[in-house]
Parts: C-alpha cells; structure tokens; sequence
C-alpha cells in the first residue's frame, strides 16, 4: 500500500538556524498537507499543495511539492522558540478512496 | 459542536477487557479517520470512512479492532481484549469529502494495565 517517509525524524536547532524536513511518497500523490503538533497537542492543518512544482510560503515557511508529485519538503528560515513541535506530511492518493497518510514526522527543537 | 470532539479524554482499562473510544465529527464532514499515536511516534492509519462508500479498514492492527460510523455522524472505535500494547493516544479527524483540512480531536489516551 502506500507509504510516506519522512526525514529526519529528530531536528535540534539553534535559535536562528534553518530548518528543513523531507516526505517521500511510494506512490503518485494527488495532493500533499503539512500539519504540526505541537507538544501535548494534537496535529494542525498548516497547508496543501496540489500542483506538480507547487511552492507556497507562510512567512518563514517554505513548502514545495515535487514536480512528480512523490515528494515534498518544508523549510522554515531563522527558527524560532514558537517553531517547537513535531511537523507532519500527509499524503492523500485519490485512487484509494482518498484517504491520508502520515509520514512519521520530523520532531523539532529549537534552542534559545 | 465546533470542533471534532473525542471521549474519553483518558481511559485506563485492564489487560484483557474491551474498550471504545467516541468520536464526533464536525457537523457535514463526510470524511472521519482513526488514527493512533504511540509516545513519541507518528500517526499510524487504522480506518477511513467516507460518507457511504464501504470504510477502508486496511490499518486495522488486528480483528481485536473494529469501528463503526453510524448516520453519518458518530463513529466509535472498539478494541477487544485489550493488551498493554494497545497503550496509545487514539486520534480521530474529520473533514469535508475533497476538503483540504482533516480537523483532529484532542484524542483519547488509552492506557493498558
């Protein structure tokens, strides 16, 4: 069935520094999301993308679907404290029904 | 309700008896997912309801785990004869058929004595 690798799986940071996280999907994707989840919270949409080469950014934020629609990435610039948590890729093949899978996740720390 | 909302928030059950977990959906959203997440590990898939299509029961761990969605609406997730492994927070989402954004609930955490 389908799969999504996400890497790393664990990311510490110095405040300031970049950041960046990779999904890679088994199969052609109709469209990927990007959550995060916060410590001892639960997952929060961030974005879509749905075209092939699709870049969309949200301030420091960055995120780019591949232009075979398999892989994606996110690239937060300058992190900060409040970029704290763990960042998810969901893949969602529409040839099965629809439904999203998660990558692994990519666990965040930023030191002050 | 506003959100997606789950129940219990906190479940602790001995080794061996059986257990279910509720969600309630966003009002309209056709689509509800199970998911379930181990201290410190990503979102293991388990079932996917869309609207009345057959669910797609392929994450299912095990014939220990089954759910249901009735009306529409409602969905209940059951474990039987429940092992220390089944220890989790159990997440579920919803979202419009084709929507972009699957809402989560605050999730139920399972633990298993």
């Amino acid at each position: 069935g389908q799969q999504v690798m996400q890497i790393p799986q664990y990311q510490h940071v110095q405040e300031g520094e970049d950041f960046t996280t990779y999904c890679n999907s088994s199969t052609t994707l109709s469209n990927i999301q990007w959550y995060k989840q916060r410590p001892g919270g639960h997952p929060v949409f961030l974005i879509q993308l749905v075209k092939s080469g699709e870049v969309k950014k949200q301030k420091r934020l960055t995120f780019q679907f591949g232009e075979a629609k398999k892989n994606s990435s996110l690239h937060i610039t300058a992190t900060q404290t409040t970029d704290v948590g763990t960042y998810f890729c969901a893949g969602r093949d529409n040839n099965q029904g629809g439904k999203l899978i998660f990558g692994q996740g990519t666990e965040l720390s930023v030191k002050p | 309700g506003a959100g997606v909302s789950q129940s219990p928030s906190n479940k602790v059950t001995e080794k061996g008896k059986d257990v279910e977990l509720r969600c309630d959906p966003i009002s309209g959203h056709t689509a509800l997912y199970w998911y379930r997440q181990s201290l410190g590990q990503g979102l293991e898939f388990l079932i996917y309801f869309q609207g009345n299509s057959a669910p797609d029961k392929s994450g299912l761990p095990s014939d220990r785990f089954s759910a249901e969605r009735t009306g529409g609406s409602v969905s209940t997730l059951t474990i039987q004869r429940t092992q220390q492994e089944d220890s989790a927070v159990y997440l579920c989402a919803s979202s419009f058929r084709g929507g972009p954004e699957a809402f989560f609930g605050q999730g139920t955490r399972l633990t298993v004595v």
